[in-house]
């Protein structure tokens, strides 16, 4: 059974630029949640979709959004990058309800020169 | 603003050790989730506590959560290099919506 798939490993980009990270769940999972990992701030929530839908959002600037496809893979943008979105981005899945535990991928390490 | 604190940040000692991490909050949980991280990669699921007073083991690690289920720890019995990585607690309060505590950074010298 394959894991939850982040895309691309790691990426290297502009301030100023925007960026789009890529989330495939595991197969049958319809929960798919993203966070955000950094040295000083631990990992933070960003957001949450089920079947489509965003359910949950996190205190992140509205340069942060994501959307949910119809086969429950998901990706996240970040328009008009700043230094500190230097992070691991982490994608997670869940099939029975987040109350039982999430699989997280390996994550998106971004950095913003 | 619902916080997780995680004791100690950091743990340094030797094969054969025992060795306790707490998570404190002042919020009840819907449930508690203990993952592992080693570095390069996502965090890894150890175990799910839903119960309050509820205690789970696998192998040498120990899961207990609070009775008012508020806290929870995890003890480890003779600790291995293996054991190696970034211990980090995480409350769910019925949301879908992890919380994760500080992390404690576990480190185990042969």
């Amino acid at each position: 059974k394959a894991g939850v798939t982040q895309t691309p490993r790691y990426l290297i980009k502009t301030r100023g630029q925007q960026v789009t990270l890529s989330c495939s769940p595991i197969s049958g999972h319809r929960s798919v949640s993203w966070y955000q990992q950094t040295p000083g701030q631990g990992l933070q929530f960003l957001f949450e979709y089920f079947s489509e839908t965003q359910r949950n959002k996190g205190n992140f600037p509205g340069r942060f959004s994501g959307r949910q496809f119809s086969n429950s893979r998901s990706e996240m943008n970040v328009s008009t990058l700043e230094l500190g979105d230097s992070a691991l981005y982490l994608c997670a899945s869940s099939g029975q309800g987040g109350r039982y535990g999430y699989t997280f991928g390996s994550g998106t390490r971004l950095t913003v020169v | 603003t619902q916080l997780l604190e995680q004791s100690p940040q950091f743990l340094s000692i030797q094969e054969g050790e025992n060795l306790t991490v707490y998570c404190n909050s002042s919020s009840v949980f819907s449930s508690l989730q203990w993952y592992r991280q080693e570095p390069g990669e996502g965090p890894v699921l150890l175990v799910t506590v839903v119960t309050g007073g509820e205690v789970k083991k696998l192998k040498r690690l120990t899961f207990q959560f609070g009775d008012a289920r508020k806290d929870s720890s995890l003890h480890i019995t003779a600790a291995q290099p293996g054991d190696t990585g970034l211990y980090l607690c995480a409350g769910d309060y019925n949301t879908d919506k992890l919380i994760f505590g500080t992390g404690t950074r576990l480190q185990v010298f042969p």
